[in-house]
């Protein structure tokens, strides 16, 4: 089955710590995004990829980074893990002009220690 | 600007009874409006989607849901709940700048069925 996947779906890391959060879809989408959701919340947009454009929101914190370095597959680096960061990681994909469509994965769930 | 108010954080009702989970949307131009379920420590699920066309959708597992332009509200319906319908319930608006989909989200309702 087509699908969105992300690895590990729990992540534990150090504060200040440098983690990276990943995600591959066979759906063969162009664009993905990242979330970040914390509890009891909506998730946040963090950015997207439009193919290999990226598009960051405006109040994504420059500690966010992300690479994609081919349609499948999209990365979240962490570069300095706060006591904040704690929250679960949402990868979604969808289609251009599909509107609203958008196909997420499991998430990943962030403890920073 | 788009946004989606819901208007219970928790709603919660016994299994067989109905459920209702109510949205209001506020948009300047015709929205495409979308229903979302979070089953606990699991990512979204498109549950259903209304883009304009029939005023009543029908998604997956039982629910629908009525655009009213009117009441300007989108609420999430099904005649019987089930167990497995526990779960967060999004209710959000969508915009389309430059081919991607930005979702706007509701805050949520937590939906507990009782056995």
């Amino acid at each position: 089955d087509a699908m969105v996947i992300q690895n590990p779906r729990y992540q534990v890391t150090q504060f200040g710590k440098p983690v990276t959060l990943s995600c591959s879809q066979t759906l063969n989408h162009n664009v993905m995004y990242w979330y970040q959701q914390k509890s009891s919340q909506a998730p946040k947009l963090l950015f997207h990829y439009y193919d290999k454009d990226f598009n960051n929101e405006a109040d994504t914190p420059d500690n966010f980074q992300s690479r994609r370095p081919n349609t499948s597959f999209c990365f979240l680096d962490i570069r300095s893990p706060g006591l904040g960061d704690a929250a679960m990681y949402l990868c979604a994909t969808s289609r251009p002009n599909r509107a609203g469509e958008q196909y997420f994965g499991p998430g990943t769930r962030l403890t920073v220690t | 600007a788009q946004s989606v108010t819901q208007l219970d954080s928790h709603v919660s009702v016994s299994e067989g009874t109905p459920v209702l989970l109510r949205c209001n949307y506020s948009s300047s131009y015709s929205p495409s409006l979308f229903w979302y379920v979070q089953h606990p420590n699991k990512g979204l699920q498109l549950l259903l989607k209304y883009t304009s066309a029939a005023t009543l959708v029908k998604g997956i597992n039982g629910f629908e849901a009525e655009f009213k332009k009117s009441e300007t509200s989108f609420h999430l319906t099904k005649p019987s709940a089930h167990m497995s319908d526990a779960a967060e319930y999004f209710c959000v608006v969508s915009r389309s700048p430059g081919g991607y989909n930005k979702l706007i989200f509701g805050a949520g309702t937590r939906l507990a069925v009782h056995p």
